[in-house]
C-alpha cells in the first residue's frame, strides 16, 4: 500500500526553524519527482516546492525562496523541508505529495500542521 | 502565478449533475491540457479525481468528469451522491515548475 506520512511540524516563533519529514513506502521514491503543498487554515491549497528524482533540480515559490529548502534521501526513502526565517504567513498544514508530472499530485499524505506565532 | 478562479460554492440535489469551473489564462488552463481536479473532505487530505483535463485515475468513479474550453476548464459531476460532499480545488501546468491552484469550490449536496 502507498504512503506518504509527514513529521516535524508544530509551534513555533516568529524567525525559528522548523524541518518537516516525509516518510514514503509502497512505490518507488527514487524514481518520484516529489512536492510540498500547504493550506493555511480555512483556506485554499498553494504550491510550495518540488525536487526531482536525483534532488539535482528544485524550485519554489516566490514567498519562500531564500527561507526554504527542499531535499531528499533516497537510500531513505525520504522527503524534507528545511524552513528557515519562518513568518505568521507560513502557518499552515503542510502535504507531502509525489508529482505524477504537468501539475498533477496523486499521491498525499495526511499533512503537518506549522503553526508560527510569539 | 495568480490563482485559478473557481466559484465559491455550488450545490446540487442527490441524483443531479453539477459542474464546477475553473478560470485562469492563456499561460496556464488555456495554454496546456494539464487540468488536475482534486476532492477535500474535512479535515482530510486532498485526492486526485482528473488530471490531464479528462482522465480518471483507478478508483475514481466515471460520474466524475473534465473539459476544457478557452481558459476555462470544468469538472462535472454527474449522479450526485451525499459523499461528494466536499471542497473541489483545480490546479494548472503553466509552463514551469510552480503551478497555480483555484481558490476552491464548496459543493454541498442538498
Amino acid at each position: 500500500e502507498v504512503h506518504l506520512v509527514e513529521s516535524g511540524g508544530g509551534l513555533v516563533q516568529p524567525g525559528g526553524s522548523l524541518r518537516l519529514s516525509c516518510a514514503a513506502s509502497g512505490f518507488t521514491f527514487s524514481s518520484s519527482w516529489m512536492t510540498w503543498v500547504r493550506q493555511a487554515p480555512g483556506k485554499g491549497l498553494e504550491w510550495v516546492a518540488i525536487i526531482n528524482e536525483d534532488g539535482r533540480q528544485r524550485d519554489y515559490v516566490d514567498s519562500v525562496k531564500g527561507r526554504f529548502s527542499i531535499s531528499r534521501d533516497n537510500g531513505a526513502n525520504s522527503l524534507y523541508l528545511q524552513m528557515n526565517s519562518l513568518r505568521a504567513e507560513d502557518t499552515a498544514f503542510y502535504y507531502c505529495t509525489r508529482d505524477r508530472g504537468y501539475a498533477s499530485f496523486d499521491m498525499w499524505g495526511q499533512g503537518t500542521m506549522v503553526t508560527v506565532s510569539a | 502565478q495568480s490563482a485559478l478562479t473557481q466559484p465559491r460554492s455550488v450545490s446540487g440535489s442527490p441524483g443531479q449533475s453539477v459542474a464546477i469551473s475553473c478560470t485562469g489564462t492563456s499561460s496556464d488552463v488555456g495554454g496546456y491540457n494539464y487540468v488536475s481536479w482534486y476532492q477535500q473532505h474535512p479535515g482530510k487530505a486532498p485526492k486526485l479525481m482528473l488530471y490531464d483535463v479528462s482522465k480518471r485515475p483507478s478508483g475514481v468513479p466515471d460520474r466524475f468528469s473534465g473539459s476544457k474550453s478557452g481558459n476555462t476548464a470544468s469538472l462535472t459531476i454527474s449522479g450526485l451522491q451525499a459523499e461528494d460532499e466536499a471542497d473541489y480545488y483545480c490546479c494548472s501546468f503553466a509552463g514551469t515548475y510552480t503551478p497555480p491552484f483555484g481558490g476552491g469550490t464548496k459543493l454541498t449536496v442538498l
